[in-house]
């Protein structure tokens, strides 16, 4: 049971570049979510899923596209990088709502030079 | 306002201190609260789940204030092992966007 795993690790990329992070549990959890977090400013959701088939934008979508694949996957998909995109981003699931316990990956630290 | 705030630290402390953190929320509706921990360079983890009547687990205590709209968390006997960033989360209700995180209180605990 691996959790929640993200790829990948670590990445740098220039401004302009794209790429996506992906991200897959396999504890059958029905909402998945992406943040981003900098020094200072906590945890973001950038993107939510409640559950397969549906995505919904959280407080920072600007510059971001995401795809539930199916239950297990959800990506974050970054089309033209940009230097304030700098920063780790965490993949959460979770089953059911709230009142659980949410479960992240070890993040992505992304540069964008 | 933030929805969650809380004194981002640094809170450096002896070993075996005890040692308090107090996080506060904006929203009188919220349900469901927990304190996570996050070590340097790491994912957020659960460390507990804050309960009405307060809860305790070893060393850790959990205190909820609905009135105020304040957690608390108490750390006694203070480990080295225990430095990390603590992350006060609040849920406003059920469903799949409701959870609202605290920047964090970064604790060190000195030898």
């Amino acid at each position: 049971n691996a959790g929640v795993t993200q790829n990948p690790k670590f990445q740098v990329l220039k401004t302009g570049q794209s790429m996506t992070l992906q991200c897959a549990q396999d504890m059958n959890h029905n909402s998945m979510y992406w943040y981003r977090q900098d020094p200072g400013m906590g945890l973001r959701l950038i993107y939510y899923s409640a559950s397969e088939g549906t995505t919904d934008k959280g407080e920072v979508p600007n510059g971001y596209n995401v795809s539930r694949l199916n239950k297990r996957e959800f990506s974050l998909r970054l089309e033209s990088a940009a230097p304030s995109q700098t920063s780790v981003y965490f993949c959460a699931s979770i089953f059911g709502g709230g009142v659980n316990e949410q479960y992240f990956g070890p993040g992505t630290r992304l540069t964008v030079t | 306002r933030k929805e969650v705030e809380q004194d981002p630290g640094p809170f450096n402390v002896p070993e075996g201190a005890t040692v308090a953190f107090n996080c506060t929320y904006s929203n009188s509706a919220s349900q469901s609260f927990f304190w996570y921990r996050q070590d340097c360079r790491k994912e957020p983890k659960l460390l507990m789940s804050v309960y009405s009547s307060g809860n305790e687990d070893g060393r850790f205590t959990a205190q909820l204030n609905r009135a105020s709209q304040y957690i608390s968390l108490l750390i006694r006997d203070s480990k080295l092992s225990d430095s990390a960033t603590y992350l006060c989360v609040v849920n406003r209700r059920t469903g799949a966007n409701n959870l609202f995180f605290g920047t964090g209180t970064r604790l060190t605990v000195i030898p």
